[in-house]
């Protein structure tokens, strides 16, 4: 079965520095790859979508990269910020789309 | 309010009685889904609806779980004679189509005593 591996410690890093959060999957890759944000007690929440084809996406401060042939997706997030602190949740969408596979987070922290 | 509600938030309840739970979607969105996540963990999929038409159950969704989606509308989570492994957050979401990503809900915790 497919698994997703997230980084497994909590990432904690200074405001200011670019955060970067690792998922790497086995097996056979997805049509596209997305990241969420996470709160306590809340839904997650959808960030960026990079499909297969796709090397790199930018949204604001995030940057997402796909690369196939490692089985890797980075998230990064420049001039991190205090209100960056969550989890964020790598998912895979295979073509049928009809479910999403989730990662087990990684928690980040941004001290001041 | 254009998102997924899912009511209720908190739900405590005894071993061995049944539960309910309600997702509102957001209405132009067709498939509806419902997850559980487990503290640590990330949401793993129970099942999913295109309208009203149930395409795909999980086998973590066993025969006291039942999901129903009326008229392609609201939709609704049973968990029958529940045990205290049912404890956890079920979540909601629907998806406007496969260029975007999924809208969740905050969720309903679950916590069987």
């Amino acid at each position: 079965s497919q698994k997703i591996e997230q980084n497994s410690e909590a990432l904690n890093i200074q405001e200011g520095k670019t955060a970067t959060l690792t998922c790497n999957y086995t097996n056979y890759s997805p049509a596209y790859l997305q990241w969420y944000r996470q709160d306590p007690g809340r839904g997650p929440v959808f960030l960026l979508l990079i499909r297969e084809n796709e090397k790199e996406k930018r949204k604001e401060r995030l940057k997402v990269t796909f690369d196939t042939t490692l089985k890797q997706s980075l998230f990064h997030i420049t001039a991190s910020q205090p209100a960056d602190s969550a989890t964020y949740l790598c998912a895979l969408v295979y073509s049928s789309a009809s479910k999403i596979i989730f990662g087990s987070g990684t928690r980040l922290s941004i001290r001041p | 309010d254009t998102g997924v509600s899912q009511d209720p938030r908190h739900k405590i309840t005894k071993r061995g009685q049944n539960v309910t739970f309600r997702c509102d979607p957001i209405s132009e969105h067709n498939r509806l889904y419902w997850y559980r996540q487990t503290l640590g963990q990330g949401p793993e999929f129970l099942t999913y609806f295109q309208n009203e038409a149930q395409l795909e159950k999980s086998r973590l969704l066993s025969d006291r779980f039942s999901a129903e989606r009326p008229k392609g509308s609201f939709s609704t989570l049973e968990i029958q004679r529940t045990e205290q492994g049912d404890s956890a957050m079920y979540l909601c979401a629907t998806l406007r189509g496969s260029n975007y990503g999924y809208t969740f809900g905050s969720g309903t915790r679950l916590t069987v005593v």
